[in-house]
């Protein structure tokens, strides 16, 4: 099946500096990325969709300077977390459709735990 | 984006089958009906998806009537290891995000 990895599986990054998740489809072709953000006990949040090679679609709400996101290639995208505060601590996680299947499917990575101190 | 609505949580013992009941009553007509399974620190797996009527696999039924206003996940036998929180999305999924509810945080006992 397809797969989806995230890499770090978790971070703990010192308040101001910035942290880089990478998302990878390892085996199919993506061409539109998502990324969610869940805090504990909460559902996930999407915070901003990416197609490759065009610039990322952002929720309301969502900073686009504060989280960048690039979608380079077919199998890659990366959430860059800038200026990073204690209130951007959460659980990271992004989702990939296989833009060569028909069905509806979208696969998730296994998330990144961000911890700003 | 078609809202949906299911229960907060749910108990339920080793052996026994589960339902869980998603209600969307404002399906559209491209709208698909998939459910997620999320364990704590992890990202969700797909279990099912359906567009009407029934759909089985190895793991789970869903169950859709044919007003399509709500459907059914099924999990049959329930072991420890299902204890999660269960998500019911509806939407047309492929280039759109898919939007999360509160899902339903089904734990099983001994």
């Amino acid at each position: 099946g397809a797969v989806v990895s995230q890499h770090p599986s978790w971070v703990i990054c010192k308040s101001g500096t910035s942290v880089k998740i990478e998302c990878r489809s390892l085996d199919f072709q993506a061409t539109t990325m998502f990324w969610y953000r869940q805090f504990p006990k909460q559902s996930l949040m999407l915070m901003a969709t990416s197609n490759e090679g065009s610039k990322a679609t952002y929720e309301q709400g969502v900073e686009k300077d504060k989280f960048l996101i690039n979608h380079a290639s077919l199998t890659l995208s990366t959430l860059t977390v800038t200026s990073a505060h204690p209130e951007d601590s959460s659980f990271y996680i992004c989702s990939a459709r296989d833009g060569g299947l028909a069905n509806y499917e979208q696969y998730f990575g296994p998330g990144t735990r961000l911890t700003v101190t | 984006l078609a809202k949906t609505t299911q229960p907060i949580s749910m108990d339920s013992y080793e052996g026994q089958e589960v339902n869980i009941t998603c209600s969307h009553n404002n399906i559209a007509t491209n709208d698909y009906i998939t459910w997620y399974q999320q364990f704590p620190s992890q990202g969700p797996r797909f279990i099912i998806q359906g567009y009407k009527t029934k759909v089985t696999n190895e793991v789970a039924s869903l169950f859709i009537p044919a007003d399509r206003k709500s459907s059914t996940l099924s999990l049959p036998r329930v072991s420890l290891s299902d204890t999660a929180v269960y998500y019911c999305l509806v939407g047309e999924g492929g280039r759109r995000a898919l939007t999360f509810g509160s899902g339903t945080r089904l734990q099983v006992q001994p």
